[in-house]
């Protein structure tokens, strides 16, 4: 089975420029999660999906960074403008999980990341 | 809020064991441990329920003391493959049960021969 799915690698952009991610999980998992990993700061949730509604936008560090998930096979991520600060390695997770109220008993499957250098 | 990890890194020769520890300031539902390799992905390790449930995978298991909120992780007779950074994702308590993992800033393994 194919595992969870994102484009591009590697981005290299110029600050100001507008950046897309894109994910798509594994076919059936019911939850998708965006994260941000730097040295700094580790590994951070920034939104997380259930049945393509955002349950918790709350990690989303501003305005700048917005996420979709138009239907249960794609995902994206998009920073307007970018800058600098928001070079990072970006993952995308999923897995199945019941209707919110239960216990995440299920684990998270990870894509291979964007590396994102915002010039 | 983050969980703590401990240590940040520690380094094996192929063979001896190490723990390493996931505390958090929040009661919790279950804890998730995730290998990284350098420049890939976190890998699943295994999930932790109950307080006091013991899990394994290969020579690796792990322990969930909810009382004390806080997990650990046990290498037994390392290998070579066992090098990487190792994360602890906590599931807090929470009404909404919305299954979002915090996870600590992890602890770096390395193994040498």
């Amino acid at each position: 089975d194919a595992g969870v799915i994102q484009s591009p690698r590697h981005e290299v952009t110029e600050m100001g420029q507008e950046v897309t991610l894109r994910c798509k999980p594994i076919s059936g998992h019911n939850s998708l999660f965006w994260y941000r990993q730097t040295m700094m700061r580790g590994l951070e949730l920034l939104i997380y999906f259930n049945n393509n509604v955002p349950i918790d936008d709350s990690g989303m560090p501003e305005d700048r960074f917005s996420a979709k998930m138009p239907n249960a096979s794609f995902s994206t991520l998009k920073i307007q403008p970018s800058e600098p600060r928001d070079s990072a390695v970006y993952f995308c997770a999923s897995s199945l999980n019941g209707p919110p109220g239960g216990v995440g008993n299920q684990p998270q499957h990870f894509g291979d990341g964007t590396r994102l250098s915002i010039l | 809020q983050q969980p703590v990890q401990s240590p940040q890194a520690v380094i094996l020769r192929e063979g001896e064991d190490a723990v390493i520890n996931c505390s958090s300031s929040k009661a919790l539902y279950s804890v998730h441990w995730y290998r990284q390799k350098h420049g890939e992905a976190p890998v699943f390790l295994m999930i932790l329920l109950k307080g006091g449930e013991q899990k394994g995978h290969e020579k690796i298991s792990a322990s969930f003391n909810e009382k004390k909120q806080q997990s650990s992780l046990y290498l037994t007779a390392s290998q070579l493959s066992y090098s990487g950074t190792y994360f602890c994702g906590t599931e807090k308590t929470s009404g909404a049960g919305s299954y979002q993992l915090t996870f600590g800033k992890g602890t770096k393994l390395s193994v040498i021969p």
